[in-house]
């Protein structure tokens, strides 16, 4: 089975300070015939369903703050929160997909502190 | 823009057949392109995709749960569905259903970009 990985389980930064996260693969990430990793992060807010902010490893969705990148390769990738907002406190999974499976981390709590 | 809605019962019980539906709107769901998906999430085992439907009818399972899931998909609806045999409590959670795309350009995106909302779903003893 594919384990996927986040550390820290949940971290607290300064409003405009940067926070990463981390996410670690079992096994190498797919990626496909264009070297796009099947590797995406999400937010999730109390009472809402997760939020897609990067897929293919380091593409931003629309519509979401630059603030926001993605990077990684192999069996480990990085969310950056650069200059982190009061709106950002939030948990934040990573998923992968291999093998058509798609597996998700544990989840990664934001707090300002 | 694309919108997805799931509905079903709330509470089902023990060692019955949970059964959801995932209504899309905003779009059709019959393309090639797009692979429809049910995940869930519950307190204890964070969120856990169950399987993957495609509008000609191919299914993909988690290997958890293939021996007592099936998903199937109704074009002239746009929606499709979820079966879950004889739950326990251990299927308490929010279940999710979700979209993932095969970009023309790109390939596959191997994420969940449009998700519903969620629909609770309780096993009661």
């Amino acid at each position: 089975d594919i384990v996927v990985t986040q550390s820290p389980d949940s971290l607290a930064v300064s409003l405009g300070e940067r926070a990463t996260i981390n996410c670690k693969s079992s096994q190498p990430v797919l990626y496909g015939s264009t070297n796009k990793y099947y590797l995406g992060w999400f937010q999730q807010k109390p009472g809402q369903p997760p939020k897609r902010l990067i897929y293919w490893a380091s593409t931003r969705e629309s519509g979401v703050p630059d603030r926001f990148s993605g990077s990684g390769s192999g069996t480990d990738f990085t969310l950056t929160i650069s200059n982190v907002q009061a709106e950002d406190v939030a948990v934040y999974f990573c998923q992968q997909y291999r093998g058509t499976l798609y597996t998700f981390g544990q989840g990664t709590r934001l707090e300002i502190k | 823009q694309l919108q997805m809605q799931e509905s079903g019962p709330g509470l089902v019980k023990a060692s019955e057949t949970l059964s959801l539906t995932c209504t899309v709107a905003g779009g059709s769901i019959n393309s090639i392109r797009y692979f429809w998906g049910w995940i869930r999430q519950s307190p204890g085992k964070g969120l856990e995709w169950i399987g993957t439907v495609l509008y000609t009818g191919v299914t993909y399972y988690n290997p958890s749960l293939r021996s007592r899931v099936t998903l199937s998909v109704d074009t002239s609806k746009n929606r499709f569905s979820l079966t879950l045999n004889s739950v326990t409590a251990a299927d308490t959670a929010v279940y999710f259903c979700a979209r993932e795309v095969d970009d023309v350009a790109w390939g596959r995106q191997g994420t969940f970009d449009v998700w519903g909302r969620g629909t609770m779903v309780t096993v009661s003893s």
